[in-house]
């Protein structure tokens, strides 16, 4: 099976900070990636898909790029609803694999 | 408006067998897949697996085939997650969330379930 590896496993970051979290697959799964966001004590929220493609509804300082093996989730002004889980999950192929998350506070 | 909405918590035994529910509203149901996430305390997500309600054909994450059942009634617009001896690493949330329309099953989920929360313990 792919392995997904999300880093870090936590941050801790300033408001208006830019934020970076990278998600690896241990083969190529093309763009075949998602991003979710958990907020504490919430449901999982699908923010990005298609590697970059935003869903209906997320800011706009939420993006996504990458393909292949390596992807990029970036929140380029971090606001105090953003502290939240953010896991990656990859689809190209079954099981639909999620990355371990990665946490982020605020400083 | 989609919702999907789950049944409330369950505390079981071990040994004991049990179903969880998730009826969905605001979409056609027998044309969307419909997964399950499992998410042990303080842990990530898990993909346990799909189903399709139009014909029932379901996929299963190899670390749980064998030790659940998914299933659907579409005359009431519901799937279940069932177990027949759960164990204590059981305990979990466990998220219904639906997937793409028919054909290419494989893209992620839009709408999610609130959870519901299951406690095995003797």
């Amino acid at each position: 099976d792919i392995q997904m590896t999300q880093s870090p496993s936590s941050l801790s970051a300033s408001v208006g900070d830019r934020v970076t979290i990278t998600c690896r697959a241990s083969q190529g799964i093309g763009n075949n990636l998602a991003w979710y966001q958990q907020k504490p004590g919430k449901v999982p929220k699908l923010l990005i898909y298609a590697a970059s493609t935003l869903q209906s509804g997320v800011p706009s300082r939420v993006s996504g790029s990458g393909s292949g093996t390596d992807f990029t989730l970036t929140i380029s002004s971090l606001q105090p609803e953003d502290v939240a889980t953010y896991y990656c999950q990859k689809y190209n192929s079954a099981p639909l694999t999620f990355g371990g998350g990665t946490k982020v506070e605020l400083k | 408006e989609v919702q999907l909405v789950q049944s409330g918590g369950e505390v079981k035994k071990p040994g004991e067998s049990l179903k969880i529910s998730c009826k969905a509203s605001g979409f056609s149901f027998t044309k969307y897949w419909i997964g399950w996430v499992r998410q042990m305390p303080g842990e990530g997500l898990e993909w346990m697996g799909m189903i399709y309600p139009g014909d029932s054909e379901t996929r299963y994450s190899p670390s749980f085939q064998g030790q659940v059942t998914i299933s659907a009634d579409k005359s009431i617009t519901t799937t279940y997650l069932q177990w027949s001896s759960l164990e204590a690493s059981d305990t979990a949330m466990y998220y219904c969330a639906r997937g793409p329309p028919g054909g290419n099953w494989l893209q992620p989920n839009d709408y999610w379930g609130q959870g519901t929360l299951v406690t095995v313990s003797s």
